[in-house]
């Protein structure tokens, strides 16, 4: 398995634009994770899918960010308008849970490193 | 902040060393885990260990868990240069990761 894939691994844009952020988890895994990862605040969950349903998206900073999942081998987490303090880098992470085996580890793809200018 | 705490902050060591690092968490947890994270990179599980285990090993690492203090603790022995990386503890209740905010470990050959 090629593990959790991420894309694009750089983006740079301007203020005001909208970005995408794609994921894509690893077959088989029902959950599925988009963090924000800054020195300031560490790493910071956004949104939790699982079975494609989101979850909890308490941690969604305002209404400029949105997560979709239509399927079990796809996410996007969008902001717009993008702001400069939206800089940051995105980690996607998936993982196996249910309420009865819930002693998974999460895998997490490579990020993406999001700068807005 | 539920957010957990690593501490120290920063640690460096000699090659062959043995490098401790620990966790301190405020809520009530199912397990915990720590993850390591090469710079540039996304992170990568290490171990986990349940609320009911007291210890657990994993090559040359060792982690320790006490519920009643709310801490864990990660000792890698015979530290190697390629360990250099960020560590990160995460506790969870249910589906919910908590991470820490994590110890920079430095390795010196």
């Amino acid at each position: 398995d090629a593990g959790v894939i991420q894309s694009p691994r750089h983006e740079v844009t301007e203020m005001g634009q909208e970005v995408t952020l794609r994921c894509k988890p690893i077959s088989g895994h029902n959950s599925l994770f988009w963090y924000r990862q800054t020195m300031m605040r560490g790493l910071e969950l956004l949104i939790y899918f699982n079975n494609n349903v989101p979850i909890d998206d308490s941690g969604m900073p305002e209404d400029r960010f949105s997560a979709k999942m239509p399927n079990a081998s796809f996410s996007t987490l969008k902001i717009q308008p993008s702001e400069p303090r939206d800089s940051a880098v995105y980690f996607c992470a998936s993982s196996s849970w249910t309420v009865l085996s819930s002693y998974n580890e999460q895998f997490f793809g490579p990020g993406t490193r999001l700068t807005v200018l | 902040s539920q957010q957990g705490e690593e501490d120290p902050q920063a640690l460096s060591i000699q090659e062959g060393e043995n490098a401790t690092m620990n966790c301190s968490y405020k809520t009530s947890i199912n397990n915990l885990q720590w993850y390591r994270q090469n710079s540039g990179r996304g992170l990568v599980h290490l171990i986990l260990i349940r609320s009911n285990e007291r210890e657990k090993h994993s090559g040359r690492l060792r982690v320790t868990l006490d519920t009643s203090k709310k801490s864990s603790s990660l000792l890698i022995t015979a530290s190697r240069a390629a360990d250099t990386a960020s560590y990160f503890c995460a506790t969870s209740l249910t589906y919910k990761y908590i991470f820490g905010t994590g110890t920079r470990l430095k390795v010196l050959a």
